[in-house]
């Protein structure tokens, strides 16, 4: 049972417009989101993060959304660049006991920025 | 400045032929943990340690083991290599438990020939 879902696995975008990444959740206990960027052969890095107490939250070309009704977020990176070209995972946490402290990722979009 | 660093970056082994994979971190977190990754998949929570408290995680095979020495330091030992395990294994450190940002290291590519 999937609790983090990203139902597109790549996304193509021309250099200077918009990207909107999509994510949605079904555990409704999760209370912290998180985007992280993935280059091939390296770890996540991580991008911004949201807590369940806003609906928005923004960091230079980065904004991610929650809309905790609708159980979704999404990453809007304006304008997109080539060197955003990578996987973007989203993930959650929050819950009771010990498993709310951990991490639960989507499975990934891959982003493909075309100059 | 590295920040969470693993060291190799890629390691062949032998099936069945133990291997170790290191991680350490200069952020002082009090949590690390271990993730495969496989593929393009999402990464998968192997186990963590909060300080010098073990938590496995309930379908981690038996085969991963961990240890922590120290605040810095974190190991990955795979006792029996299967060509199942070829993956790349991610080290991460959280301040604490709970709503926190993980922040990875980059990564050991393992191999198993």
């Amino acid at each position: 049972d999937q609790q983090v879902k990203q139902n597109s696995p790549s996304l193509s975008v021309q250099e200077g417009r918009i990207s909107i990444l999509n994510c949605d959740y079904t555990n409704s206990m999760f209370d912290y989101f998180l985007w992280y960027k993935k280059y091939p052969a390296e770890g996540p890095t991580f991008l911004i993060s949201i807590s369940s107490i806003k609906d928005k939250n923004e960091d230079g070309r980065f904004t991610v959304f929650l809309n905790k009704s609708a159980k979704h977020l999404s990453l809007h990176i304006v304008p997109s660049q080539p060197g955003d070209s990578a996987v973007y995972f989203c993930a959650a946490s929050g819950g009771l006991g010990n498993a709310g402290n951990m991490l639960t990722f989507g499975g990934g979009t891959r982003l493909m920025v075309k100059p | 400045d590295a920040m969470v660093i693993q060291n190799p970056r890629y390691q062949v082994t032998q099936f069945g032929k133990p291997v170790t994979l290191s991680c350490s971190q200069t952020l002082n977190h009090n949590v690390m943990y271990w993730y495969q990754q496989k593929s393009s998949q999402a990464p998968k929570l192997l186990f963590h340690y909060y300080d010098k408290d073990f938590n496995n995680e309930a379908d981690t095979p038996d085969n991963f083991q961990s240890r922590r020495p120290n605040t810095s330091f974190c190991f990955l030992d795979i006792r029996s290599p299967g060509l199942g395990d070829a993956a790349m294994y991610l080290c991460a450190t959280s301040r604490d438990l709970g709503g926190q940002t993980q922040y990875f290291g980059p990564g050991t590519r393992l191999l198993v020939l």
